[in-house]
């Protein structure tokens, strides 16, 4: 039973455009959502995070947005740069749990020059 | 260093064989997490420690698995008796434990664990 999805493996885009990573959950207790960016042979790193509180939160190039009626977040990454190719997983946390994240399988992210 | 520091960063083992895995992690960071990423599938929530409290250990596969994490610093995870399926990529996090750096997870690069 996977809680949280990310049903495109892959996704290529040409450098200055935008990036659009999809996540859907099903589980209505998670309350915060972050997203994390891996490159090959490195352990995840933390690009942005948003409360349930919040439809949107920016940080530079990027932008989550949450539509919790609809339980789906996307990642946008503009202008996307050939730097950003990487797999980009999603994760939530739940009410009552919120140390234990749940990830995706996450999205393998490629910016072409 | 700065960050979480895991060893072996890669380790083969024949099957039947015990590993440990061992995870630093941030200095002054109390929440410890084991993760594992099997092939083609997302990070897998293994058991968390915070401080003294008892560690949840809900998300360990099998009897098999166990952690430990010493003067509430280093970690070692030990699977026995190891199978074909154990093969994955073990990461470890630290947190700061509090706040909303509750769950700012930060990685180490990972346990490349393969079982022949």
């Amino acid at each position: 039973d996977q809680q949280v999805k990310q049903n495109s493996p892959s996704l290529s885009v040409q450098e200055g455009r935008i990036s659009i990573l999809n996540c859907d959950y099903t589980n209505s207790m998670f309350d915060y959502f972050l997203w994390y960016k891996k490159y090959p042979a490195e352990g995840p790193t933390f690009l942005i995070s948003i409360s349930s509180i919040k439809d949107k939160n920016e940080d530079g190039r990027f932008t989550v947005f949450l539509n919790k009626s609809a339980k789906h977040l996307s990642l946008h990454i503009v202008p996307s740069q050939p730097g950003d190719s990487a797999v980009y997983f999603c994760a939530a946390s739940a009410r009552g749990s919120n140390y234990k994240l749940t990830f995706g399988k996450g999205t393998l992210l490629t910016v072409n020059p | 260093g700065a960050g979480v520091s895991q060893s072996p960063s890669n380790k083969v083992t024949e099957k039947g064989k015990d590993v440990e895995l061992r995870c630093d992690p941030i200095s002054g960071h109390t929440a410890l997490y084991w993760y594992r990423q099997s092939l083609g599938q997302g990070l897998e929530f293994l058991i968390y420690f915070q401080g003294n409290s008892a560690p949840d250990k809900s998300g360990l596969p099998s009897d098999r698995f166990s952690a430990e994490r010493t003067g509430g610093s280093v970690s070692t995870l030990t699977i026995q008796r190891t199978q074909q399926e154990d093969s994955a990529v073990y990461l470890c996090a630290s947190s700061l434990g509090w706040g909303e750096g509750y769950i700012l997870l930060h990685f180490g690069n990972g346990t490349r664990l393969t079982v022949t």
